[in-house]
C-alpha cells in the first residue's frame, strides 16, 4: 500500500506570509495527488486535484505542484480564514491513503 | 448540485455493530464509487470502502473481515456495517463521492456532514 508522508506536522505564521506544505508518496503516484482544507468541525474541502488543478471556487491564492513522490501546497498570502487543516491524498490506487496533516495556525 | 446527507446511531458498545446511511441527492448516482471513510479524534482520514450502484465493492484490507458496504439504487441510499466494534473503532464517518465507474480516478469532491460514533461500554 502507498503511504502519504506530510511536513510540517504543524506550523504557526502570520496574516499576508506564504505557506508552503510538502507531501511525499511511498511509490509513484504520477500527477494523482489531491490537496483537502479541514476546518474544525467540518468535513474535508477539495482544493487541489491532479496536484495543480484547483476546484472550482477554491481562492486563487491556493496552487500546488509537484509529480511522482513529491508535491506542495502553497498558500500565496494566507487569510484568517485559512486556519485549518490540510491534507494529501493518493487516488492513483486503492487503498485511497491520506497523510497525517498539516495544521496551519495565525 | 450535489448533496450528501447522512445518518446513523451515535453511541454504540463494544461488540455492537455500526450502521450508517447516506442519501445522495443531485447528480449521477450510477456514474461514481461512494465510499465510506472516517477520522479519530486527533488524527487523519482514513478511506474504509466503496460501492458502485451494481453493488461491486472494494475494502481497506485492515477492515476487510468485519465491513459490509450496500446500496440500495433506487433510493440514492448506500449503507456502511461495521461488526464487532471496539473503543478503537471510536471516529467521525463520513460518506463521499469518489471515482468514477467509467475508470477515471478521482479525489472526493462531495462529502457528508459526518457522524461521530462513540464505542462505550
Amino acid at each position: 500500500d502507498i503511504q502519504m508522508t506530510q511536513s510540517p506536522s504543524s506550523l504557526s505564521t502570520y496574516v499576508g506570509d506564504r505557506v508552503t506544505i510538502s507531501c511525499r508518496a511511498s511509490q509513484v503516484i504520477s500527477h494523482y495527488l489531491a490537496w483537502y482544507q479541514q476546518r474544525p468541525g467540518e468535513p474535508p474541502n477539495l482544493l487541489i486535484y491532479a496536484a495543480s488543478t484547483v476546484h472550482s471556487g477554491v481562492p486563487s491564492r491556493f496552487s500546488g505542484s509537484g509529480s511522482g513522490t513529491d508535491f506542495t501546497l502553497t498558500i500565496s498570502s494566507l487569510h484568517p480564514e485559512d486556519v485549518a487543516t490540510y491534507y494529501c491524498q493518493n487516488y492513483n490506487s486503492a487503498p485511497w491513503a491520506f497523510g497525517q496533516g498539516t495544521k496551519v495556525e495565525i | 448540485q450535489v448533496r450528501l446527507q447522512q445518518w446513523g446511531a451515535g453511541l454504540l458498545k463494544p461488540s455492537e455493530t455500526l450502521s450508517l446511511t447516506c442519501d445522495v441527492y443531485g447528480g449521477s448516482f450510477s456514474y461514481y464509487y461512494w465510499s465510506w471513510l472516517r477520522q479519530s479524534p486527533g488524527k487523519g482520514l482514513e478511506w474504509i470502502g466503496e460501492i458502485t450502484e451494481t453493488g461491486s465493492t472494494k475494502y481497506t484490507p485492515s477492515l476487510k473481515s468485519r465491513v459490509t458496504i450496500s446500496i440500495e439504487s433506487s433510493k440514492n441510499q448506500f449503507s456502511l456495517r461495521l461488526r464487532s466494534v471496539t473503543a478503537a473503532d471510536t471516529a467521525v464517518y463520513y460518506c463521499a463521492r469518489g471515482r468514477t465507474t467509467s475508470g477515471t480516478v478521482a479525489p472526493f469532491d462531495f462529502w457528508g456532514q459526518g457522524t461521530l460514533v462513540t464505542v462505550s461500554s
